[in-house]
């Protein structure tokens, strides 16, 4: 069965910290793995990786792919409040090529 | 452009009621998509339509059926509410689910009781 495992499942830092999201996945025909910001309503793209070793980066926030261990992070530096919200990380693949989601890490960055 | 737009914004049921959530695109999009979301569990998809004239089952789609009324919109019927189909409904869209590389883009959501 395919799956999409984020950690940890909640997180609690201080203005100013440095952040990594994990999200491993066991999917078959992988395609591409997306991030996405949820705060009050609808998810919000971040990014799409689709090869190994190559950083994807927008102002603080940055994710990578690794396609042999399976596993995607997403950082974010410099944390601010407004970076609380519940980062959600799908993979596109599976026999229907449809978007496989996790059930997210909610962020709470405290002043 | 408004993106991905859905109506209503919220909906209260009495379980055996019936009613239809709407979604439309104006991004020339290909490939539609109705979620659910629900706390613990993750955006769960119920019916997708690849392209305009095409509807299939995603991984939840037991009490719903779907039109693809035309390559704008994408409506999502509940015949009979029930209390387990309470939860927040997102609609998104894509350029083609069958491309290499996919984007989706999410409407505001549904926010549906079923008493």
């Amino acid at each position: 069965e395919d799956k999409v495992v984020q950690s940890p499942l909640s997180l609690v830092v201080h203005e100013g910290d440095t952040v990594t999201l994990n999200c491993s996945y066991e999917v078959t025909n992988f395609r591409s793995l997306l991030w996405y910001k949820q705060e009050k309503k609808a998810p919000t793209f971040l990014f799409m990786l689709t090869s190994s070793g190559i950083e994807k980066k927008s102002g603080r926030l940055s994710s990578i792919l690794d396609k042999k261990e399976l596993f995607s992070i997403l950082n974010i530096t410099a944390t601010q409040t407004g970076d609380s919200a519940v980062y959600l990380c799908a993979v596109q693949g599976g026999s229907q090529g449809n978007l496989i989601f996790g059930k997210g890490t909610k962020l709470s960055v405290k002043p | 452009n408004a993106g991905v737009t859905q109506t209503p914004k919220f909906q209260v049921l009495k379980t055996g009621q019936s009613m239809t959530l709407q979604c439309a695109q104006d991004m020339n999009h290909n490939s539609m998509y109705w979620y659910r979301q629900d706390p613990g569990m993750g955006l769960r998809l119920i019916y997708y339509s690849a392209s305009e004239g095409t509807t299939d089952k995603g991984e939840v789609p037991n009490g719903y059926n779907v039109s693809r009324l035309n390559k704008r919109e994408f409506s999502l019927r509940l015949e009979s509410a029930a209390p387990s189909q309470t939860s927040v409904y997102f609609c998104a869209s894509s350029e083609r689910l069958l491309a290499g590389e996919d984007t989706q883009y999410f409407g505001p959501g549904t926010r549906l009781t079923v008493l």
